[in-house]
């Protein structure tokens, strides 16, 4: 079993741009969760899919968006990218009560 | 509001225990995680208890929960150099659907 897998593993981009990363569950895993974590702080909920549908959503701004495919996997998406979107974005994925994260995606915004 | 706090430091000998508080606020929440993070990694999840029970222990980690006063701890015996990491304390949020609500971390720095 690959365990969660995200990529890329990093990414550079300047204000404005727009950015997709993407994620993979652990094999059998129907959930995806994606978390913000800043610089020296704890990840940061923004939103969880199941069936290909937003469950619940955190305390982001409507630029972010996500997607979950019938495959289980899913893509962030962040529009209209600012300085302090820079962090490292992780991916977790559920099954019976135990959230598993993957290695994260580290975008830095200039 | 949903809130989990920990200290942020703790510096250990090889071989002693360590001790990992955490506070959290929401009553409801069902479950409670601590997760490890080495530097420039993800998360890794170490262990987690259910709000009914007051103890877990999985060989060298020993969960306490304290339901009535919302505070978690995370005992680690004979902590190793290796232990040296960044602690996550989470709650599971109310609703029960898997949101989960992270603390600042705890870095513990274990020396030889």
């Amino acid at each position: 079993d690959a365990g969660v897998t995200q990529s890329p593993t990093h990414l550079i981009k300047t204000r404005g741009q727009q950015v997709t990363l993407r994620c993979s569950p652990k094999s059998g895993h129907d959930t995806v969760s994606w978390y913000q974590q800043a610089l020296g702080q704890g990840p940061q909920f923004i939103f969880q899919y199941y069936e290909e549908e937003e469950r619940q959503r955190g305390n982001f701004p409507d630029r972010f968006s996500g997607h979950q495919f019938p495959n289980y996997s899913s893509e962030l998406n962040v529009n209209a990218l600012l300085l302090g979107d820079s962090a490292l974005y992780l991916c977790a994925s559920t099954q019976d009560n135990e959230q598993f994260f993957g290695p994260g995606t580290r975008l830095t915004v200039l | 509001g949903e809130d989990v706090e920990q200290s942020l430091f703790l510096s250990v000998r090889e071989g002693d225990s360590s001790v990992i508080n955490c506070t959290y606020t929401d009553s409801s929440s069902t479950y409670l995680y601590w997760y490890k993070q080495e530097p420039g990694a993800g998360l890794q999840l170490l262990t987690y208890i259910f709000s009914n029970m007051d103890m877990k222990q999985d060989q060298r980690l020993t969960v306490l929960l304290n339901k009535k006063d919302k505070h978690l701890s995370l005992r680690i015996a004979d902590t190793q150099t290796g232990d040296s990491a960044i602690y996550f304390c989470a709650a599971e949020g109310a609703s029960n659907t898997g949101k989960l609500i992270f603390g600042q971390g705890t870095t513990l720095q274990v020396k030889p």
